[in-house]
């Protein structure tokens, strides 16, 4: 069975850190691209990051680059988010899911993890 | 970055109508834009990717159009089970910016 599982998510105050943990099974880890996606509440989708199959390429979004870093253990078929120096604005379901497509030509996220709940607060 | 222009922001609609969300992009993104589904508490799910091909499983009554820089998802004949929240997202260029949704909701 396909399938991503998220682990990590907590309540954690301001200026802490946290990582998010995402574990593949069901499909060859090591040939797909990934990115995190969270949703503040009541609130939109946010595209956050994504990595290359082999982890040598990876981009982030503004709003969280130089805070947040994603990385794969491709021996463990896992993928991470690193966050720190977190804000109350960060609070949001976060999300990782598989590329449909590879790092380049990205066609969709085509198998999503359950989601896993962060709240930033003091 | 890219600007997806996602309208309308809700729409109400009975079963059995055809309904049309549209999705505007700031700039040229080819044919790299997704469509995805998202119930509540849910994860999204992908319908349709590359402007209009249907995900694999996607029921046949959801089609997606390219013209230009704009993109349209049309449901042919609403099911219960289609009343959720529409978001556009485009992964032409990085940040792979997503619509802010569209909720579809029952008349």
């Amino acid at each position: 069975q396909v399938q991503l599982v998220q682990s990590g998510g907590a309540v954690v105050q301001p200026g802490g850190s946290l990582r998010l943990s995402c574990a593949a099974s069901g499909f060859t880890f090591s040939n797909s691209a990934l990115h995190w996606v969270r949703q503040a509440p009541v609130k939109g989708l946010e595209w956050l990051a994504v990595i290359s199959y082999d982890g040598s390429h990876q981009y982030s979004a503004d709003s969280v680059k130089g805070r947040f870093t994603i990385s794969r253990d491709n021996s463990k078929n896992t993928l991470f988010l690193q966050m720190n120096s977190l804000r109350p604005e960060d609070t949001a379901v976060y999300y990782c899911a598989r590329d449909h497509g590879n790092y380049i030509f990205r066609n969709g996220l085509d198998v999503w993890g359950q989601g896993t709940t962060v709240t930033v607060s003091s | 970055d890219i600007q997806m222009t996602q309208s309308p922001s809700s729409l109400s609609a009975s079963v059995g109508d055809r309904v049309t969300i549209t999705c505007r992009a700031s700039q040229n993104i080819n044919k790299y834009l997704n469509w995805y589904q998202q119930k509540p508490g849910k994860a999204p799910k992908l319908l349709i990717y590359a402007a209009s091909t249907l995900q694999s499983g996607v029921p046949s009554r959801f089609s997606g159009r390219r013209s230009g820089t704009e993109f349209t998802l049309t449901i042919n004949s609403l099911q219960p089970e289609d009343f959720a929240t529409y978001y556009c997202q485009q992964s032409y260029s990085t940040p792979d910016t997503f619509g802010r949704g569209t909720k579809l909701e029952i008349k």
